[in-house]
């Protein structure tokens, strides 16, 4: 049964300090998202990957958040330095985007997500 | 631009109860249409999907049909039980593999 597999699933830090976030995709998914869900904002996009390469990551801070994939079966999302407003919980997902098709199969499989907790 | 509306909750329903949520997006083109589902402490899960106008998505007893005239999905289920309680979110996604969701919508089913 795949999964989309996340790391760790919670994190209780102190502001200033890094987090990284660590998410493995469905073997064979070519697009790999990122999201943040809070009581007040619910759930934003924060960026996503195709094949490796960001797409868009108009979601997401730039000065402290940062997102990678350095292999296909790595996702990382880094927050240096954290705040306490960063307090969520963090969504991996991953799918496989059919090019050129008018409706995309574009499904999104969901990881269980990191509780990230910043004093 | 593009987005999804769905009423808001909680909606609080005794079990076997009939379960409508309401979902209506805009949209540029034509996107395939989703209802995730949330169980408490877990990621979202697909519960069904449309691809195309007058399909019918349906699983574990719940129902959607993508109503182009109406630009609605709505979620439907005849009997709720209590292990149905959870978030309900509605979706998009066009060509790019990327979703818009919804507010999401809190079901809680009371025995």
């Amino acid at each position: 049964d795949a999964r989309v597999t996340q790391t760790p699933r919670h994190k209780v830090t102190e502001m200033g300090q890094e987090v990284t976030m660590r998410c493995q995709p469905i073997l064979g998914h070519n697009t790999v998202f990122w999201y943040r869900q809070t009581m007040m904002q619910g759930l934003e996009l924060l960026a996503y990957f195709r094949n490796r390469a960001p797409l868009d990551d108009s979601g997401m801070p730039k000065d402290r958040f940062s997102a990678e994939m350095p292999d296909a079966t790595l996702a990382t999302l880094k927050i240096q330095p954290s705040e306490p407003r960063d307090s969520a919980v963090y969504f991996c997902a991953s799918g496989l985007v059919h090019r050129g098709i008018l409706h995309s199969y574009n499904e999104q499989f969901f990881g269980p997500g990191t509780r990230l907790t910043v004093l | 631009g593009d987005s999804v509306t769905q009423m808001e909750g909680p909606v609080t329903l005794s079990e076997e109860a009939f379960l409508t949520i309401n979902c209506t997006y805009t949209a540029t083109g034509y996107p395939s249409l989703f209802w995730y589902v949330q169980y408490p402490g877990e990621g979202l899960q697909l519960l069904l999907k449309a691809t195309k106008a007058d399909d019918k998505g349906s699983n574990k007893g719940f129902e959607a049909t993508y109503r182009k005239e109406t630009t609605s999905f709505h979620l439907e289920k005849g009997s709720v039980q209590v292990s149905d309680s959870a978030v309900y979110f509605c979706a998009q996604g066009g060509n790019t593999g990327k979703l818009i969701f919804g507010q999401g919508t809190t079901l809680q089913v009371k025995p």
